[in-house]
Parts: C-alpha cells; sequence; structure tokens
C-alpha cells in the first residue's frame, strides 16, 4: 500500500494564479480532508468529504474547491492564489469504522504564495 | 471558541526521564474521541494513541499513555522514558459526530517537546 500521496512536494505560486493540490489514497477509505498548518496554529481543517460525491467546509474554506468523484482521489483547488494561502498543505483519509487507527496523513505540499 | 487546547507551547525534559503533555478538550457530544498525534522535524504526521470517550480505561501504546480525566475533560499524554528522538511537535485532537459534527478530527495548536541529553 502507498497509502496516502500528495503531488506537489513543494510549489510556489504568483498572486492570482490557479493550481490543484492532488490526493489519493490506496486504503478505500470513506473519510479524507485537507488540512493547512501555519506556525503557531496547529492543523485547521480545510474541507473534508465522508464519501465519493459528498463534501462539506471545515473551519477555514474560503479559497478553496474541492470535488470528490471517487473514493481514491481528493484534489483540493486553490481559485485564485494569495499570499495568505503560503502554507503547509496536508490531506489525510481515515476508516469511520475503526477511529481508533486514527487518521493516515499523506506528506504534505508547501506552498508559497509571491 | 478552541475545541481543544494545548497550554504548553514548549516543554524541555532530560533523557530518561517521564513527561506529561496537556491537553483539555470542549465538547457537548456525548460520543468523541481523542487523539495525540507526533510531527518530527521531518514533517510527517504520525498518529500515536486514541481515547474514545466510552472507553473505562486509559489507552496505553508503548511507552505512550492517554490520562483520560473525562470529568474535568483532559486528556493528557504521558511519555514514559523519554528518548532523543522523542523531540518533536505534538497534536492533540478530537473527533465529534453524534450531535451533527464531522466525525473529522480538529486539533489543537501544539506543544513543542526537546530531549535533552
Amino acid at each position: 500500500n502507498a497509502g496516502v500521496t500528495q503531488t506537489p512536494k513543494f510549489q510556489v505560486l504568483k498572486t492570482g494564479q490557479s493550481m490543484t493540490l492532488q490526493c489519493a489514497q490506496d486504503m478505500n477509505h470513506e473519510y479524507m480532508s485537507w488540512y493547512r498548518q501555519d506556525p503557531g496554529m496547529g492543523l485547521r481543517l480545510i474541507h473534508y468529504s465522508v464519501g465519493a460525491g459528498i463534501t462539506d467546509q471545515g473551519e477555514v474554506p474560503n479559497g478553496y474547491n474541492v470535488s470528490r468523484s471517487t473514493t481514491e482521489d481528493f484534489p483540493l483547488r486553490l481559485l485564485s492564489a494569495a499570499p495568505s494561502q503560503t502554507s503547509v498543505y496536508f490531506c489525510a483519509s481515515s476508516d469511520p469504522g475503526t477511529p481508533s487507527t486514527g487518521q493516515y496523513f499523506g506528506p504534505g505540499t508547501r506552498l508559497t504564495v509571491t | 471558541a478552541q475545541k481543544i487546547t494545548q497550554t504548553q507551547p514548549g516543554m524541555f525534559v532530560q533523557e530518561k526521564e517521564a513527561v506529561t503533555l496537556d491537553c483539555t478538550y470542549d465538547t457537548s457530544d456525548p460520543s468523541y474521541g481523542l487523539f495525540w498525534y507526533k510531527q518530527p522535524s521531518s514533517g510527517e504526521m504520525i498518529f500515536l494513541i486514541y481515547q474514545g470517550s466510552y472507553d473505562q480505561q486509559n489507552a496505553t501504546e508503548g511507552r505512550y499513555s492517554l490520562n483520560f480525566q473525562k470529568a474535568r475533560k483532559s486528556a493528557n499524554l504521558v511519555i514514559s522514558a523519554s528518548q532523543l528522538g522523542d523531540s518533536a511537535m505534538y497534536f492533540c485532537a478530537m473527533r465529534e459526530g453524534q450531535r451533527g459534527g464531522s466525525y473529522i478530527p480538529t486539533f489543537g495548536r501544539g506543544t513543542s517537546l526537546i530531549v535533552h541529553p
């Protein structure tokens, strides 16, 4: 199993550009989520999905879109990048039937917006 | 209001000693779960331990134990016999769900632990 994969690992964008962060998991997990991590702020939930075709907003959804057309993939789209979106982005997946195993995290994408 | 509070931004411990990292939580949901994660300087998130709100006993995983005090809404992580490799950021997280929650965990701001030789 590859677990949770994220691409790219690093990205530099100019203000106003758009891009998609990719996330895929091969564990057949129903739940997937996107977090951003900023210094001193912990991980904040952007969007999440409890199954294919179902998405919802987290704590900090503005400026981001998601879709979940398959169980495996959960891409995060930045519509018009802003310097405030400079952050490390983590994708995670979990099996709701076994909460004691926690979430599986991808390695993260470090995004810089200039 | 923050659902997960970690009041210790930084902690120091001597190698081989035990250390407690504090976590308090706020929920009205009778069914919830509490997690601890470790994030070393390499950046990956490593799941350590889980406690369910209905679990009668405190969770343990090797050198990690969770001191769960339900009435005080605290879920402190205890690391016994600290090792240099324990130096990392530690995050407490909570999953709610029964009363409209998302079942997706929310995280505290973290505690930085440094283990001295």
